[in-house]
């Protein structure tokens, strides 16, 4: 198994455009989840898909962040317009149920707003 | 907030166990320990989890005392490739993972 797949692995962009990160979660998980990661907040939940349908956008910090799941081996975090205080590694995570089962985390995108 | 506290940084020598504590003093009956560790600029890596037994898996064991309000994670021969941060958290069954600022464990030569 390849694991999760995220793309692009870093991205660096200016004020304003819009950004859109990738992932492909692993094959027959039910649930995926798209988590932030800097050093001020850690690692922070943004929103979490079961069977492609979001479940928990509580996490989202705005209307500026969009994210969605077309299908179940694919799913796309959208930042629209980007600031620099997006700057951070976004990970996308997914598993296979929710009770007690573990999170496969993929290897992030480091995303640079100038 | 993380329902868990964690010492900011341990170290260890390499061949040692490492013995990482957790405290989780508020955890409810149906929550489990999970432990997790992030290796520099990698996504988290799942350990181990467990409920009120201790558990033992081919990465580490995991500690839970009768109480359930601390566990220890142990790695028996730490390399220096478990140099990480280490997470340590309770979650119900319907819950999401919750990360704090975990242990940052570096192992020395």
């Amino acid at each position: 198994d390849a694991g999760v797949i995220q793309s692009p692995r870093h991205e660096v962009t200016e004020m304003g455009q819009e950004v859109t990160l990738r992932c492909k979660p692993i094959s027959g998980h039910d649930y995926l989840f798209w988590y932030r990661q800097t050093m001020m907040r850690g690692l922070e939940l943004l929103i979490y898909f079961n069977n492609n349908v979001p479940i928990d956008d509580s996490g989202m910090p705005e209307d500026r962040f969009s994210a969605k799941m077309p299908n179940a081996s694919f799913s796309t975090l959208k930042i629209q317009p980007s600031e620099p205080r997006d700057s951070a590694v976004y990970f996308c995570a997914s598993s296979y149920g929710q009770g007690g089962e573990t999170q496969y985390f993929g290897p992030g995108t480091r995303l640079l707003v100038l | 907030d993380a329902k868990t506290t964690q010492p900011p940084s341990m170290d260890c020598a390499e061949g040692r166990a490492a013995n990482l504590p957790c405290n989780h003093s508020t955890i409810s009956g149906n929550e489990y320990v999970y432990w997790y560790r992030q290796i520099h600029s990698q996504g988290p890596q799942y350990i181990i989890h467990g409920l009120k037994n201790n558990e033992t898996n081919e990465m580490a064991s995991l500690i839970i005392t009768e109480d359930r309000k601390s566990s220890t994670l142990i790695l028996p021969h730490a390399t220096l490739r478990d140099t990480a941060v280490y997470y340590c958290i309770v979650r119900g069954s319907q819950g999401n993972l919750i990360f704090g600022k975990g242990t940052k464990l570096s192992v020395k030569p």
